[in-house]
């Protein structure tokens, strides 16, 4: 049984950037949530997607957006990367946009520099 | 590997004994309760959840105590063991809103 994977790993990239970041769900999950988490924080909410849909949206700015494709896997975008925006992003799974049974994957460490 | 948290609470226990994390909560309207283990480099692993019409919960080496009164949840681990060191972190949702993650407190075990 496949659990959520996330592409890549680590990324460096340069202030004013733009990044993508890559997420497949758990097999048989449609739902797909990113979250941000600094260093020495809880992760914290940016949107879902559900249904190839934004659902749900954290106190994030635009610059943040993401895509569901039809086999659910998603991407999260960031343009105008700030130094602040390094941090851990996670990606979590779960069953018709229910949140209480969420499967998270690894991360992405996004370090601007 | 990497840091996931350095300036949390840290709980220090002896292998073998009991540990106790504590977590307040905010939302009266939340109505499932979650606590994730998350190791150095990893994301947040599920551990154990409760529903708001429960107060007490059972899993292995695992108890989840909520109080809803005092808005308060507890993670007690029993017989605490080296695998257990990491950072816990509880949540709270409604069921279909996004998790909010509380302040995380650092585990560690000393052998």
């Amino acid at each position: 049984d496949a659990g959520v994977t996330q592409s890549p790993t680590h990324l460096i990239k340069t202030r004013g950037q733009q990044v993508t970041l890559r997420c497949s769900p758990k097999s048989g999950h449609d739902t797909v949530s990113w979250y941000q988490q600094a260093l020495g924080q809880g992760p914290q909410f940016i949107f879902q997607y559900y249904e190839e849909e934004e659902r749900q949206r954290g106190n994030f700015p635009d610059r943040f957006s993401g895509h569901q494709f039809p086999n659910y896997s998603s991407e999260l975008n960031v343009n105008a990367l700030l130094l602040g925006d390094s941090a851990l992003y996670l990606c979590a799974s779960s069953l018709d946009g229910i949140t209480y049974e969420q499967y998270f994957g690894p991360g992405t460490r996004l370090t601007v520099t | 590997g990497e840091s996931v948290g350095l300036h949390l609470p840290t709980l220090s226990v002896q292998e073998g004994d009991n540990s106790i994390i504590n977590c307040a909560y905010s939302n009266s309207a939340s109505d499932y309760f979650i606590w994730y283990k998350q190791e150095s480099g990893k994301g947040p692993q599920f551990i154990i959840d409760i529903r708001s019409n429960m107060d007490k919960r059972q899993g292995q080496r695992v108890t989840v105590l909520l109080n809803k009164t005092v808005k308060h949840l507890s993670l007690q681990i029993a017989a605490t063991q080296p695998g257990d060191s990491a950072v816990y972190f509880c949540a709270e949702t409604q069921g279909n809103t996004p998790l909010v993650f509380g302040k995380g407190t650092r585990l560690s075990v000393i052998a």
